[in-house]
Formats: C-alpha cells, structure tokens, sequence
C-alpha cells in the first residue's frame, strides 16, 4: 500500500519552454502533496504545499508564478515549471500524505535537465 | 526556524564494523523520520519515531529518539557494503500539514 508514482521519471526540455510532471498517489487519497527539488549532492528543500481543492503554499524564495501546482484531485497533484532555464535542471520529488496519518510517502522523482 | 543537523555528511567504514549517525534540531518536534537514498532514486523510508524513546530496528540499522535533547541516532551494526546510500533524518514541523525538514544527508560508503 502507500504508493505513490510520478510522470514522467526524466524529461529533457529546452530553455524557454514549460514542463509538467504528475505526483499520483495509486492507492490511498492524498489530502496533502508535497513538492521538493533536490540539486545534486544535496538534500531535500520543499517548495510547496498542496491541499486538493486549494490553492498551494509556497515556501519562501519560490516563484509560484514559474512553478504551478494544480491539486486538481485527492489523487492527482501536478507542477508545472514554466519558462524554464538551466538553472532549474533537479531531482523534482513529489510525496503525499493521507488523512490516516502524517507520514509522507515518497514518489520515484523526476530529474529535469533543461538545456 | 527550525534546523535539523546530521553529523558525520561523509562516512567511510569498513565492512563488519559498528558505526552511529547523529541527527540534531533546534525545536521540539515529536516526529522524526530517517530515509535512504540510492543514487539516482527517490527516498526509502525507514524508520518513523514517534515518541521520546523510541526505538525501532530492522536488520542492521537501528534508530531512536530522545526529544528532550532534541536527538536522535541510526546506528549501523556490521556494516555491509548493500548498506552504502546517503541517510537522511527529517523532523516534522508538526500540525496537521506534516511539513518536513531534512538533514544534509550522510553519504556512506561501506568498503571490503
């Protein structure tokens, strides 16, 4: 139980453009979804809470207006990195947590290499 | 704002030998989670502490939490080299949004 999937596992795209990547949960309904992005060799750092329904939380220094979260459904939570640049190449990892309790589980992550 | 430190970042150890990880926060939290990660991979949780003196073991890692010193350790019994990933402890903001802040991660490596 408690799984959760991500699409696609890696995109390449070119600068410029938009990039969406979906956070599934398969078998529980997620009440909450988490985006984090990793650089290399470093650790997590979250980037926005998502509630189904409403709009995220972001945390501090992230543009909501470059990466949009849309919690459409207790299933379904996407982001959208718009305009992206180089710099915005990561390890993109999703993870959702039940109203059960508060573990989160994680998602296989996406790696994004804009070029 | 809330810090989570986890010390050693780097450890090299050499298989059959013991070893602690140690993880550090700056507030109270009663919820503290230890993951792994592969290279390349998403995390792998393995540990959920819940409560001052939790402890909880699985095969040769075993982790516990001490929430009055704001602590809490993975300590890995005869290291072998399928243990070698980078391990991250993440403290709960609590509430009820289960906002997590993680450590720097410690990369082991376990050698012959």
């Amino acid at each position: 139980g408690a799984v959760v999937s991500q699409h696609p596992s890696w995109v390449i795209c070119k600068s410029g453009t938009s990039v969406k990547i979906e956070c599934r949960s398969l078998d529980f309904q997620a009440t909450t979804m988490f985006w984090y992005r990793q650089f290399p060799k470093q650790s997590l750092m979250l980037m926005a809470t998502s509630n189904e329904g409403s709009k995220a939380t972001y945390e501090q220094g992230v543009e909501k207006d470059k990466f949009l979260i849309n919690h459409a459904s207790l299933t379904l939570s996407t982001l959208t990195v718009t305009s992206a640049h180089p710099e915005d190449s990561s390890f993109y990892i999703c993870s959702a947590m039940s109203g059960a309790s508060y573990e989160q589980y994680f998602g296989p992550g996406t790696r994004l290499t804009v070029t | 704002e809330l810090k989570v430190e986890q010390n050693p970042l780097f450890l090299s150890m050499q298989e059959g030998k013991n070893y602690t990880i140690y993880c550090n926060y700056s507030t109270t939290s009663d919820r503290l989670y230890w993951y792994r990660q592969d290279p390349g991979k998403s995390l792998e949780s393995l540990f959920v502490l819940l409560s001052n003196g939790a402890v909880k073991q699985e095969g040769r890692l075993m982790a516990s939490l001490d929430t009055k010193a704001r602590l809490s350790t993975l300590h890995i019994t005869a290291a072998v080299h399928d243990l070698s990933a980078t391990y991250f402890c993440a403290v709960d903001l609590g509430g009820s949004q289960g906002n997590l802040i993680f450590g720097k991660g410690t990369k082991l490596s376990v050698k012959p």
